[in-house]
């Protein structure tokens, strides 16, 4: 059972460069979300989607598009990646409005 | 609207001594709470969580929190601190009748353990 998985756990992209962050999930979770981590900041929830075909922002959306074609997989997607978009990038997915599982997270540096 | 406060974004305890780590929620409903604990550069993983009306809630690794609803808080407690609980400690809420909704954070209060 791998719960969350995020892939990669590192990346250094450039100024201006796109990417997409992978995040699937194995537990049938409805409900995903990502959230960037900054210190001093918490978790500050990106954008989220409660089923297949759902998605709807979080907090702080500028900058990043999502996609939600089938329940197990939550891509995030940097357009034009930016210096203020490096952070560390968690998914997590939940059910039955518990507890959250989260993935390992996803190192990015934008230089 | 749902939010979190942690009072302190560090706290520094003796081995040994007690670890207290403060919450206080803001929410329009009864809300679900949950503490998560984050080891340096990995996950975050659930400490405990309230979601029933037994108030005192037991986690992993000898913590607990109390709903106290009349204080809005749900603060984070063990008796004895150990050097692995070394770590940053998360406050997070939902709205309990809302199904599938977003976790709220607060911003983390960052626990180190003095030999």
């Amino acid at each position: 059972n791998a719960g969350v998985t995020q892939t990669p756990k590192f990346q250094v992209l450039k100024t201006g460069q796109s990417m997409t962050l992978q995040c699937a999930q194995d537990m049938n979770h409805e409900y995903m979300s990502w959230y960037r981590q900054d210190p001093g900041m918490g978790l500050r929830l990106i954008h989220y989607s409660v089923g297949a075909g759902i998605t709807d922002q979080g907090e702080v959306p500028n900058g990043y598009n999502v996609s939600r074609s089938t329940t197990e997989d939550f891509p995030l997607r940097l357009l034009s990646a930016a210096p203020s978009q490096t952070s560390v990038y968690f998914c997590a997915s939940r059910t039955g409005g518990v507890e959250a599982f989260f993935g390992q997270g996803t190192r990015l540096t934008v230089v | 609207a749902q939010s979190v406060t942690q009072l302190g974004s560090h706290v520094s305890v003796s081995e040994g001594a007690l670890v207290l780590l403060r919450c206080n929620y803001s929410s329009s409903v009864p809300p679900y709470l949950f503490w998560y604990v984050q080891y340096p550069n990995q996950g975050l993983q659930l400490l405990l969580k309230y979601t029933s009306a037994a108030t005192l809630v037991k986690g992993i690794n000898g913590f607990e929190a109390e709903f106290k609803k009349s204080e809005t808080s749900f603060h984070l407690t063990k008796p004895s601190a150990h050097m692995s609980d070394a770590a940053e400690y998360f406050c997070a809420v939902s709205f309990r009748y809302s199904g599938n909704t977003p976790l709220v954070f607060g911003k983390g209060t960052r626990l180190s353990v003095i030999a």
